[in-house]
């Protein structure tokens, strides 16, 4: 079965730079979660899009946005990039949004130096 | 917001144990109880979850029983096996909300 595609898988960035990241859900799901993952931490909830509208926020800086394209890919846009942005950043894609079942993808590995 | 507490934070049991994590949430309006199993370097992943109208739900080697009186519920594992290590967390649904609350996570140790 087609799984939660993100990249890309490794991303390595100077402070002050920016990143982009990419997420393309299991077909057929148009809602879409962003979480970051500090090492030997939980996952911690950013932002999510349903039907390419943003549906709830959580902890994401002002300094990233994300938005949902028309064939529900999304996409995190990381500015001014900070040591502690260092993380593993993962999508997860679900269809509808109540009590639905979220699917992760692999992860991208942000490395800020 | 939602406050949830895993325990034990860190598991060990031989080949052949069973193993149980228990999750205590805060929102009595919870109604969805899902667990994830994340490897290393690796995404979460699914292994069952389960909703709040039924009390319990099994899968080959595992199961989740939930109690929404005392407001917790449990992963068991049966017959471990070493590939059973991995870091499991709970992520319960508040009641009217669809994003997670993560537990700290349970790091699983299975000694062959």
């Amino acid at each position: 079965a087609a799984g939660v595609i993100q990249s890309p898988r490794h991303l390595i960035k100077e402070k002050r730079e920016t990143a982009t990241l990419k997420c393309y859900p299991i077909p057929r799901h148009d809602t879409v979660y962003w979480y970051q993952q500090g090492p030997g931490q939980d996952p911690q909830f950013l932002i999510s899009f349903y039907e390419k509208m943003q549906s709830d926020k959580g902890s994401i800086p002002d300094r990233f946005s994300a938005q949902q394209f028309s064939d529900y890919h999304s996409e995190l846009n990381m500015s001014s990039l900070e040591l502690g942005d260092s993380a593993l950043y993962f999508c997860a894609s679900s269809l509808g949004t109540y009590q639905e079942t979220q699917y992760f993808g692999p992860g991208t590995r942000l490395l800020v130096l | 917001g939602e406050n949830v507490e895993q325990h034990p934070s860190t598991l060990s049991v031989q080949e052949g144990d069973s193993a149980v994590i228990k999750c205590t949430y805060s929102d009595s309006a919870s109604n969805y109880f899902p667990w994830y199993k994340q490897e290393l370097g690796k995404g979460p992943q699914l292994i069952i979850d389960i909703r709040s109208n039924v009390g319990e739900k099994k899968d080959q080697r595992i199961a989740v029983t939930l109690n929404k009186t005392a407001k917790h519920f449990s992963l068991h594992i049966t017959e471990t096996q070493p590939e059973d290590s991995a870091v499991y967390f709970c992520a319960p649904h508040g009641g009217g909300s669809y994003i997670p609350t993560f537990g700290r996570g349970t790091s699983l140790i299975v000694h062959p």
